[in-house]
């Protein structure tokens, strides 16, 4: 089993709807969680970072951490085509582990 | 100018030759990381480093050799490149004193071993 699972795409969602990514992993020890954004050919960029359960709200983007489930989720409200693009999961401290990706597009 | 830049960003080469990929920062981060991004299998840790003196090995070093020759600079050396060494590499760096530990990315180098 992989240390991190995303839930495999490609995920089309109109402009405006709410784009929901989630994430499982298999280190109940890990601590911090956290989301890159990469565009096609660039390179990933941190967009969100998550430590303790619950919620955690920045703009359009929401975080929501689990540890009980070994879950983390990403929500982007009000989908606009610049968010088209890889969502990537990380978990670890140092030293990260990333998911394969979830590729989101957003239909104008 | 870029804070992480990777050298070179695209290079071509042949089974068996030894190449060097180059990372340079100038975020004044100590921890550097050397990162391959494959379709379908995301971000793999090769090698980190936690400061000049520190080196590690990540999920996948074999085949891969590093140096940190100085703060701001760690390199990724392939001694006999193979074929299935063809990938798209990520360098990283991170502060320890930052809470969050975000790994900041370079552009990234393509690698196709012929």
């Amino acid at each position: 089993q992989k240390e991190v699972e995303q839930n495999s795409g490609p995920l089309s969602v109109p402009e405006g709807a709410i784009a929901s990514l989630n994430c499982t992993y298999s280190d109940r020890g890990s601590q911090s969680f956290f989301w890159y954004r990469q565009y096609s050919g660039k390179s990933p960029e941190l967009i969100m970072f998550i430590y303790s359960n619950g919620d955690k709200e920045d703009g359009r983007f929401t975080a929501q951490l689990n540890k009980a489930s070994q879950y983390v989720s990403l929500l982007i409200r009000d989908s606009q085509p610049s968010d088209s693009a890889t969502y990537l999961c990380a978990v670890g401290d140092y030293k990260l582990s990333f998911g394969a990706g979830t590729t989101v597009t957003v239909r104008a | 100018d870029a804070d992480v830049t990777q050298t070179p960003r695209n290079r071509i080469t042949k089974t068996g030759k030894r190449i060097m990929l180059e990372c340079s920062q100038t975020k004044g981060h100590d921890r550097m990381y050397w990162y391959r991004q494959d379709p379908g299998l995301g971000l793999r840790l090769i090698y980190y480093s936690f400061d000049v003196k520190d080196i590690n090995k990540g999920e996948i070093s074999d085949g891969y050799s590093v140096s940190r020759q100085a703060q701001a600079k760690f390199s990724l050396s392939l001694e006999s490149a193979i074929p299935n060494q063809t990938a798209l590499y990520f360098c990283a760096t991170s502060d320890q004193r930052e809470r969050n530990n975000e790994q900041f990315f370079g552009p990234g180098t393509r690698l196709t071993v012929l």
